[in-house]
């Protein structure tokens, strides 16, 4: 019954490959995000989507694409991954109310360029 | 440039009290103060959320100034299981805009 889940939960793979991080959240929240967290625990703001609407588009490379199939799945493909890729990617939900909106996050993907 | 400042590190001892203070002198009107909590290999954690004065819930306070332009996280009689990386976030409605401080890292010794 885990809230919002990410897979894998690590990830290693060579430059230049091309990969993809699932999430999913059974919480019925609206919105959901990306988020990468470096080895100095910078929590960075990537994507946010609600309703499978792009509403968050932080300045990320373009080799990362959010897709969202529906509102409780949001899946983050990269492409030729860059050994600055390594880093811990969290993925959140939290339910519209009108206000500043609680996120969920998932347990996080480790992912490793070599 | 919107900005949420806060200490990169603190030290405590069981039973203190730890009081962690986040600068965002540019707040905007819409913007709430949201506090986090994360432990090694997990996900953030919400804490606590204010707009302005004091909210308390049972595990923290959250003091926010009249000009909202700092906000202070209390943690009552911290224990070593509080030992973490507390994040202050600045959010706009529907959270349509996110400025996350760069956490303050709080170590509780025994």
């Amino acid at each position: 019954d885990t809230a919002v889940s990410q897979t894998p939960k690590y990830l290693v793979t060579q430059m230049g490959n091309d990969k993809s991080i699932k999430c999913e959240q059974n919480l019925g929240h609206d919105t959901m995000y990306w988020y990468k967290q470096d080895s100095k625990k910078f929590l960075k703001i990537m994507f946010s989507y609600n309703n499978k609407e792009l509403i968050i588009n932080e300045t990320v490379p373009n080799r990362f694409s959010p897709k969202s199939p529906d509102k409780a799945h949001l899946n983050l493909h990269i492409n030729s991954l860059e050994l600055g890729d390594s880093a811990v990617y969290f993925c959140a939900s939290s339910q519209l109310s009108g206000g500043a909106d609680t996120q969920y996050f998932g347990p996080g993907t480790r992912l490793t360029v070599l | 440039l919107a900005k949420t400042t806060q200490p990169i590190s603190m030290d405590s001892y069981e039973g203190q009290e730890v009081n962690i203070t986040c600068s965002h002198n540019n707040i905007a009107t819409n913007d709430y103060i949201t506090w986090y909590q994360q432990f090694p290999s997990q996900g953030p954690r919400f804490i606590i959320q204010g707009y302005k004065t004091k909210v308390t819930n049972e595990v923290a306070s959250l003091f926010i100034p009249a000009d909202r332009k700092s906000s202070t996280l209390s943690l009552p009689r911290v224990s070593l299981s509080d030992t973490a990386v507390y994040y202050c976030l600045r959010n706009a409605g529907n959270n349509r805009k996110l400025i996350w401080g760069l956490g303050t890292s709080l170590a509780v010794n025994p």
